[in-house]
């Protein structure tokens, strides 16, 4: 158990429709991480956050959008959703802004999204 | 931005080496390697931060030449339990986006 937790697990959903994930970091991690992982494919950075700021943006589609709260839970918003959003989105969370000195970051068991 | 692994794919038998390639157009500031088995997430290996460090981790060793803009990962003396896909993970200056490879996928058999 990494500590992180994800919401929903799994989800199916129809095209043009709107979701939201949940993340919740480990305790006393201040980022938050996005990712992005399609069937059989690597791992795509969407977006960072640190402390409640957004800090860092990676491949992330104008359709999706993410925020981080005061309790540092972080969501993700998929909105008009196309077959090809379809993937496994990963939240990881780390204590501090940079990876260098803390290390590892810790995923969550991540949450399957199914376009129909 | 992301760096691109070599080779994709690789099948070992039990106690044959392997090595994982990661290279990247831009300086790196540090390098990660982490592994993923089928359905499960990412779980972290190990981390270098300097120019021709290298580390070891029981039998799985890295290297990361700076100058480079490359890191390898050397498995030695394969285990079953070593199959999955292994991603390097790279950042250019701290607190910088943090990209993974495009991933290697290892099967190991008896």
């Amino acid at each position: 158990d990494s500590g992180v937790t994800q919401t929903p697990k799994h989800l199916i959903t129809a095209t043009g429709q709107r979701v939201t994930l949940r993340c919740s970091p480990r305790s006393g991690d201040l980022s938050v991480y996005w990712y992005q992982q399609s069937l059989d494919q690597g791992l795509q950075f969407l977006i960072q956050y640190y402390n409640g700021e957004e800090r860092a943006k990676g491949n992330i589609l104008e359709r999706f959008s993410a925020q981080q709260f005061p309790d540092l839970h972080s969501e993700l918003n998929l909105s008009s959703l196309e077959l090809g959003d379809s993937a496994l989105y990963f939240c990881a969370s780390s204590r501090s802004l940079g990876l260098a000195y803390t290390g590892e970051l810790f995923f969550g068991e991540g949450s399957r999204l199914t376009v129909l | 931005q992301q760096p691109v692994q070599s080779p994709q794919a690789v099948i070992l038998r039990e106690g044959e080496d392997a090595v994982i390639n990661c290279s990247s157009s831009k300086a790196l500031y540090s390098v990660h390697w982490y592994r993923q088995k089928h359905g499960e997430a990412p779980v972290f290996l190990m981390i270098l931060l300097k120019g021709g460090e290298q580390k070891g981790h029981d039998k799985i060793s890295a290297s990361f030449n700076e100058k480079k803009q490359q890191s390898s990962l050397y498995l030695t003396a394969s285990q079953l339990s070593y199959s999955g896909t292994y991603f390097c993970g790279t950042e250019m200056s701290t607190g910088n986006q943090f990209y993974f490879g495009t991933g290697t996928s290892l099967t190991v058999i008896p």
